[in-house]
């Protein structure tokens, strides 16, 4: 079984801290996303990857960055944590297919 | 303004009916489409697929039909069960990679016994 593990399940950072979500996926898939998920929203793409140091925005990236230094962690850095990064946020990876398999969360609350 | 759309914020039905669960989207260029599966506290997991070319696809007890005509698909429970309470997210993609995978807001289901 595909097994994407998140660092934390909950997070709480004050405003202006410099943020780390980790990622990490056991079963050599290329492919790696993270995504916000916020009420009435659904799952939002921040950033992605499709290979080591290689990073794509999505629709959200703004306040965010990643870095993918080794295939099977991908990380999600909020530089200066802020009230409206109050959020789920999912790692997923995939293998080429379309199909993503998802982490369980972290619940990160920015005071 | 939202291009997939999940206009039932939530959806109950009796352990035994058919549960029924719609998303509409925007862009008629969206040629893949998926639902997922959510329980509180874990990552959505896939559950079903359907490409532009298919009008159904079926998998045990669950089936998703695609309008295309419309820019409506759904996905059809039955029977439903307790354990298929969860919250259920629509997407849509322009390509078969996942780049570009659009969200719906998601319903939340919950099957009553």
């Amino acid at each position: 079984d595909v097994k994407v593990t998140q660092s934390s399940r909950y997070l709480v950072k004050r405003t202006g801290e410099k943020v780390f979500l980790e990622c990490v996926q056991d079963m050599d898939h290329e492919n790696m996303f993270w995504y916000r998920q916020d009420p009435g929203l659904g799952l939002r793409l921040i950033y992605f990857s499709y290979d080591v140091k290689m990073k794509e925005k999505g629709d959200i990236p703004e306040g965010y960055s990643v870095s993918r230094e080794k295939k099977e962690r991908f990380s999600l850095i909020l530089e200066s944590a802020s009230t409206n990064q109050t959020s789920m946020y999912l790692c997923a990876s995939s293998l080429g297919a379309i199909e993503q398999y998802f982490g369980p969360g972290t619940r990160l609350t920015v005071t | 303004d939202q291009q997939v759309k999940q206009n039932s914020p939530s959806l109950s039905v009796q352990e035994g009916r058919i549960s029924i669960l719609n998303c509409d989207y925007t862009n008629s260029m969206f040629d893949y489409f998926l639902w997922y599966k959510k329980y509180p506290a874990e990552g959505p997991t896939f559950l079903i697929s359907i490409s532009s070319i298919k009008d159904k696809n079926e998998d045990g007890r669950f089936t998703v039909f695609l309008n295309k005509s419309a820019k409506h698909l759904s996905l059809h429970i039955v029977p439903s069960q307790p354990g298929d309470s969860a919250v259920y997210f629509c997407a849509a993609s322009l390509s078969n990679y996942g780049q570009n995978f659009v969200f719906g807001p998601g319903t939340r289901l919950s099957v009553l016994p």
